[in-house]
């Protein structure tokens, strides 16, 4: 069962667009939200965050969005760089059940020059 | 801020055989983390130690998976009697404790683990 869905394994743009980057989560005791950029054999690093009380936050190029009826945070890059090319990860965690982050399986962002 | 230390980088063993890996996190971080990634997916959360306590554990850390941070400062992971389906990325991860309860984990590079 698959608490925090990507359902797009991969995503290419231009330089210079916008990235949009979706998430979904089914379990509504998720209070925190993460993503994290991976390059390959490297760790995940970690981008931006967003708690459930609020539904936009800023960082940047990068700002993420939580819609909490709909389940669903997107992360929006702006403008897109061919250095954002990487696997991006979101995670969310759960505050009354300890502070394990459960993360989606990933969406493959390629910025084409 | 030297950033999340694992070692080794890599591990090829073979099956049957005992694996053991080092975490050394930020040295001002007081949690750490241990998750596992497997090709095309996410990290998965096996443990998590606040100081020198293990708080939780996930059911995929089965009994043949051991964790220890015993001076609140680095952990190690061991493997017994390794399967081919423990080849993975362990991932070692830490983050401070804050007022607010949540901050960001911190990943190291990880330890590519091969059974075979």
């Amino acid at each position: 069962d698959q608490q925090v869905k990507q359902n797009s394994p991969s995503l290419s743009v231009q330089e210079g667009r916008i990235s949009i980057l979706n998430c979904d989560y089914t379990n509504s005791m998720f209070d925190y939200f993460l993503w994290y950029k991976k390059y390959p054999a490297e760790g995940p690093t970690f981008l931006i965050s967003i708690s459930s009380i609020k539904d936009k936050n800023e960082d940047g190029r990068f700002t993420v969005f939580l819609n909490k009826s709909a389940k669903h945070l997107s992360l929006h890059i702006v403008p897109s760089q061919p250095g954002d090319s990487a696997v991006y990860f979101c995670a969310a965690a759960r505050g009354n059940y300890g502070q394990n982050f459960v993360f989606g399986p990933g969406t493959r962002l390629s910025v084409l020059p | 801020d030297t950033g999340v230390s694992q070692d080794p980088r890599h591990k090829i063993t073979k099956r049957g055989q005992n694996v053991t890996f080092r975490c050394d996190p930020i040295s001002e971080h007081n949690r750490l983390y241990w998750y596992r990634q497997t090709l095309g997916q996410g990290p998965e959360f096996l443990t998590y130690f606040q100081n020198e306590a293990q708080l939780e554990k996930s059911r995929l850390l089965s009994d043949r998976f051991s964790a220890e941070r015993p001076k609140g400062s680095f952990s190690t992971l061991e493997i017994q009697r390794t399967e081919q389906g423990d080849s993975a990325m362990y991932l070692c991860a830490s983050s401070p404790q804050t007022g607010t309860g949540y901050s960001p984990l911190h990943f190291g590079n990880g330890t590519r683990l091969t059974v075979t």
